[in-house]
């Protein structure tokens, strides 16, 4: 297995640009999640997914945009994008079966600068 | 709600010194889990243990240890005779399991610890 893979890993972009993180999980897990991680900081949960077609808010969702076509796919737009939105990106995957025992898989996460 | 506080910010000790990470949590559910991610300079977040609420009894995994106090909710994670490696941010984190309420169902972190061992 993959595990969770993210592209790209690094981006800059200019102020007012678009552009979508990609996640994919190989692992048939229906639970995926979005954080970012300012520097120095926390990780904080921008939304998330408990399986296809179905996406919720997190704490910091203002600016952003997903969609959940798939079990495996879990893409994160930024519209346009903002000198706060400099951050770095990471995607996370849960099986369902278990509940909350169950720990989150990372990706090795992408880092966006805006410029 | 649910809430997960690691008061120490950043913590440096030398080589060879035992570091305990504290790590207190708030949740109103009796069944719940606690995580220890550890991050190290390179970026990624990697599971260390899982403790459910109903298993109060210490872990101990080779120089690392974790001892869960519900009377204080609680979950700490000592490190023994640390090591340069051991340097990096560690997040405490608690996952709770409302009843009926799948779409709740989420991880909530702390703010984590940065870990510094000095040679």
């Amino acid at each position: 297995n993959a595990g969770v893979t993210q592209t790209p890993k690094f981006r800059i972009l200019k102020i007012g640009q678009s552009m979508t993180l990609q996640c994919t999980q190989d692992m048939n897990h229906n639970y995926m999640y979005w954080y970012r991680q300012d520097p120095g900081m926390g990780l904080k949960l921008i939304y998330y997914s408990v399986g296809a077609g179905i996406t919720d808010k997190g704490e910091v969702p203002n600016g952003y945009n997903v969609s959940r076509s798939t079990t495996e796919d879990f893409p994160l737009r930024l519209e346009l994008a903002a000198p706060s939105q400099t951050s770095v990106y990471f995607c996370a995957s849960r099986p369902t079966g278990g509940g909350s025992y169950n720990e989150q898989f990372f990706g090795p996460g992408t880092r966006l600068t805006v410029l | 709600a649910q809430k997960v506080t690691q008061a120490q910010t950043e913590i440096s000790v030398v080589e060879k010194e035992d570091v305990t990470l504290d790590c207190v949590y708030e949740t109103r559910d009796t069944t719940y889990y606690l995580f220890w991610y550890k991050q190290p300079p390179s970026g990624e977040l990697v599971f260390l243990i899982r403790r459910n609420s109903f298993d109060e009894q210490n872990e101990i995994s080779g120089r690392y240890s974790w001892n869960f106090q519900k009377s204080t909710s609680s979950f700490n994670f000592t490190i023994t005779a640390s090591q340069v490696v051991d340097s990096a941010v560690y997040f405490c984190a608690l996952s709770v399991n409302p009843v009926g309420q799948n779409r709740d169902d989420k991880i909530i972190f702390g703010k984590g610890t940065r870990l510094h061992i000095l040679p």
